[in-house]
């Protein structure tokens, strides 16, 4: 079955560190690009990050560049988030995404979703 | 950064009925607009990519249109497991990928 199994959240205090795992067993991980995507208590979704298959790109959203740093173990089929610098408004529900094309690099279409990890900085 | 804006907020309808959702984009994004579904407790759901193109699993009552600027999703006879929240997110020119702030439509 594919699926996204995401771990490592939980309370991190502001400035702290966390970093978040997603395994992703059930498919030929080494072909798809893999992205973050996150959801505030209540709120919508936003797009935090996403890796090409090969992990040679690199990309982030603007309120997370320079403190979160995406990276692929393909041998491992995970997929990571190092998050550093935390802040309060980090604080959210993480997904993990498979991004849909075997053809087109970090096509920006998600098929498959984790359950997520819910990350909270607070003092 | 490409802002979309998904109206309306909140649509109210009854099982059967037709649901018509719209997403506009504050510049042509192609066609290169996604929507998903989003049940409580639940992860997103892909239902429609390019626009108009259903995903894998997806039942036809949901369909997808538009270009450049207006999207419309829509669904044709509202089920009761169709009751959820959807967003429209734009991959025509990123980073950033950019999410609408989502339709709730509820039972009525």
């Amino acid at each position: 079955e594919v699926q996204l199994l995401e771990s490592g959240g939980g309370l991190a205090r502001p400035g702290g560190s966390l970093r978040l795992s997603c395994a992703a067993p059930g498919f030929i991980f080494s072909k798809y690009a893999m992205n973050w995507v996150r959801q505030a208590p209540g709120k919508g979704l936003e797009w935090v990050s996403s890796i090409s298959a090969t992990g040679l790109s690199r990309y982030y959203g603007e309120s997370v560049k320079g403190r979160f740093t995406i990276s692929r173990d393909n041998s491992k089929n995970m997929v990571y988030l190092q998050m550093n610098s935390l802040r309060a408004e980090d604080t959210a529900l993480y997904y993990c995404a498979r991004d849909r094309s075997l053809t087109v690099p970090n096509s920006g279409v998600f098929d498959i979703w984790g359950q997520g990890t819910m990350v909270t900085v607070s003092s | 950064e490409i802002v979309l804006t998904q109206s309306p907020a909140t649509l109210s309808l009854s099982p059967g009925e037709r649901a018509t959702l719209s997403c506009r984009a504050s510049q042509s994004i192609r066609t290169s607009l996604v929507w998903y579904q989003q049940k409580p407790g639940q992860a997103p759901r892909l239902l429609i990519y390019d626009a108009s193109n259903r995903a894998a699993g997806i039942p036809a009552r949901f369909s997808g249109s538009g270009s450049g600027t207006d999207f419309t999703l829509t669904i044709t006879s509202l089920e009761p497991e169709d009751f959820a929240v959807y967003y429209c997110q734009q991959r025509a020119n990123w980073p950033p990928l950019t999410f609408g702030g989502g339709t709730r439509v509820e039972i009525k």
